[in-house]
Order: structure tokens, then sequence, then C-alpha cells
């Protein structure tokens, strides 16, 4: 059974500087799961935010960027903003049509 | 403007079965895969299933194999996710969602509709 892990949750200032990780329990995350993430505020839908590991979908700010940081792949948002505040949710592409979802990060901005 | 319209949703016994639509307008329909993921209330995201350009290609979570087929008309621009055998655990709001290309094997979603809920109860 594949997992795939992310931070319950997460605190940050506003102004400040964090980084979500996304890794995998069984393997370590590469670019050949080709993350993306995924921003979700309650009662909306989804909203694309990094896909291929570090390229940013249409419109999102280059406050939000995302690499592979040691054995994860990982989101960082630079200068949080309190819209910022949301569930977000990596997704990892497993091969053969599969893909799996990330438990998800709530963040917070205070 | 890409525009995704899920239909279908409402509340059904378990054991029952369900079939959602998504109407697809703003984009060439026929030329990108698609999914449906779906979201358990005050849950995470769950990829349900997955369709390439090619009818013949659909992929789906363990979870739902055998009980979920994912189709999809090109003619009228809609995807389906027909349910059977539906349990408690299959409540949830259903996303259709557009991938970046038509293969079966594309990687992300760049556009979501706004979803349909599905409620399994006795």
């Amino acid at each position: 059974q594949t997992v795939v892990t992310q931070e319950p949750s997460f605190s940050v200032s506003p102004g400040g500087t964090v980084t979500l990780t996304c890794g995998l329990s069984s393997d370590s995350v590469s670019t050949t799961y080709y993350p993306s993430w995924y921003q979700q505020t309650p009662g909306r839908a989804p909203r694309t935010l990094i896909y291929n590991t570090n390229t940013r979908s249409s419109g999102v700010p280059d406050r939000f960027s995302g690499s592979i940081l040691g054995n994860k792949a990982a989101l960082t948002i630079t200068g949080a903003q309190a819209h910022d505040e949301s569930d977000y949710y990596c997704m990892l592409y497993m091969g053969g049509g599969i893909r799996v979802f990330g438990g998800g990060t709530k963040l917070t901005v205070l | 403007e890409v525009q995704l319209l899920e239909s279908g949703g409402g509340s059904v016994q378990p054991g029952g079965s369900l079939r959602l639509s998504c109407a697809a307008s703003g984009f060439t329909f026929s030329s990108y895969a698609m999914s449906w993921v779906r979201q358990a209330p005050g849950e995470g995201l769950e990829w349900v299933s997955g369709i390439s350009t090619s009818v013949g290609s659909t992929y789906h979570a363990k979870s739902v194999v055998g009980r979920f087929t994912i189709s999809r008309e090109n003619s009228k621009n809609t995807l389906y996710l027909q349910m059977k055998s539906l349990r408690a655990d299959d409540t949830a709001v259903y996303y259709c969602a557009k991938h970046e290309d038509g293969s079966g094997y594309a990687h992300y979603f760049d556009s979501w509709g706004q979803g349909t809920l599905v409620t399994v109860s006795s």
C-alpha cells in the first residue's frame, strides 16, 4: 500500500516563509513521480499550483515554488499572506495511470 | 475558458447505484484525459478514476475497482462515472478534473469542476 505523506498542519507568520513536504512511505520522491501541488480553501474546488515538480500553473504568483528537497517533494511559500491560509495537497504519479494524493497540510497564517 | 460542470449526485442507499456526469466546455474535450477525484466530508482528496482520450484506457483506484466505471462520450463532451455497490465510505464530493494532455498516463490536473455531493446512507 503506497502512502504519500504530508505534514498534517503547519503555521507561518505573515510575511514569513514556509516549506511543506511530500514524501513516500516506501521510496524517495523524485521528478519521475511528477509531483504536483493543489491549494484548497474550505467549500471550494482545488486549485492547481505547481506541476512537474516546479512549474507554476497559469496565474500562480511566484511566491509559490516547487522543488525536490532530499527525498521529498517540497512546496515553498515565501512572503506568506493571510489568504494563503488553506489546505495544500501534493499528488504523485505512480505509473500505470495511477495517481495518489497525500493527506494534505492545513496551513495557518498567524 | 475551461468549464467542468458535474451533475448526478444525490442520496442513495448502501448497495445502490448512481451515475455522475461532467459536462465540459471551453476546450477540445476529445483531446484530453480526464479523471474523477473525491473528497469525503472533512477528509483529503482521493483520486478515483481516470480515462485517456482512447476510451479503452481506463484506470481506477483500488478502493473502487470492480464497483466504479469511468467512461466518456466525446460527441457530447461529457465524462461519466458509473458507481455501483455503493458503501457509506463512498460518501464524498466528487470532482471532475481535466488533465494536461490526452494520455492515460497524464501527470496532473489543470482544471477542476465545482463538484457534486454523493451521500450513501440508509
